[in-house]
């Protein structure tokens, strides 16, 4: 597609369910990055993908978040047994690669998915 | 974790007004960039920074990559309703290839 499509827009879930974001990023984009906002707050890292695999995951808060990539395209990064201060907006990003020339690691995101755990 | 310093948290102005805002950091970082979020929507990239000491700019927009590489601006000039937003700098670390750690951004208001 043009743009980063993220599904779903909105989801509102209890506590302790599972629950999936997907992210399909810009065609041709290797790079794949998962960050979260709070309300109010800044972008916080949760994990980066080059190509299917995640050279760094150092932002995932715990086990119960996990991502996966196939086919060097969709994404999806779920979450177990949610809990309330999982609430947040997940966002989804993608770049041409990760480094090398200029403009290779501009971001283009998503407009995000709302998680509400009540 | 490493954190930007973004300044300041929010500004209330009047359109024709220009604005500065700014991002610190104590480690280097080989690229800046300047993103604007409206609400509900994803942070869209405005300007983006790959040399020390680089000017670069976008229409009423102006940003810098500060010569220290520790630091960058953005300016907006003559300021008009539709920049209001959230705007947040990030930036890359030397010797990291991946992830961009984002600024606490500043929330720009502006009034007629």
């Amino acid at each position: 597609g043009a743009g980063v499509s993220q599904s779903p827009s909105n989801k509102v879930t209890e506590k302790g369910k599972d629950v999936e974001l997907r992210c399909d990023p810009i065609s041709g984009h290797t790079a794949l990055y998962w960050y979260r906002q709070s309300l109010g707050q800044g972008l916080e890292f949760l994990i980066y993908f080059q190509g299917n695999s995640a050279p760094d995951k150092s932002g995932l808060p715990s086990d119960r978040f996990s991502a996966e990539r196939t086919g060097g395209s969709v994404s999806t990064l779920t979450i177990q047994r949610t809990q309330q201060e999982d609430s947040a907006v997940y966002l989804c990003a993608s770049s041409l690669r990760t480094s090398g020339r200029a403009r290779s690691g501009e971001l283009f995101f998503g407009e995000g998915s709302r998680l509400t755990v009540l | 974790g490493q954190q930007l310093n973004q300044s300041p948290q929010s500004m209330f102005i009047q359109e024709g007004e220009d604005v500065s805002m700014n991002c610190t950091s104590s480690s280097i970082f080989n690229t800046w960039l300047w993103y604007k979020q409206d609400p509900g929507e994803g942070p869209v990239l405005l300007i983006a920074l790959y040399k020390a000491g680089e000017l670069t700019s976008n229409g009423r927009l102006t940003a810098q990559f500060g010569i220290t590489r520790k630091d960058s601006f953005l300016n907006i000039s003559a300021s008009i309703p539709s920049d209001v937003g959230i705007y947040f700098c990030a930036g890359r670390l030397t010797g990291t290839a991946s992830k961009l750690t984002f600024g606490t951004g500043t929330r720009l208001q502006v009034t007629l």
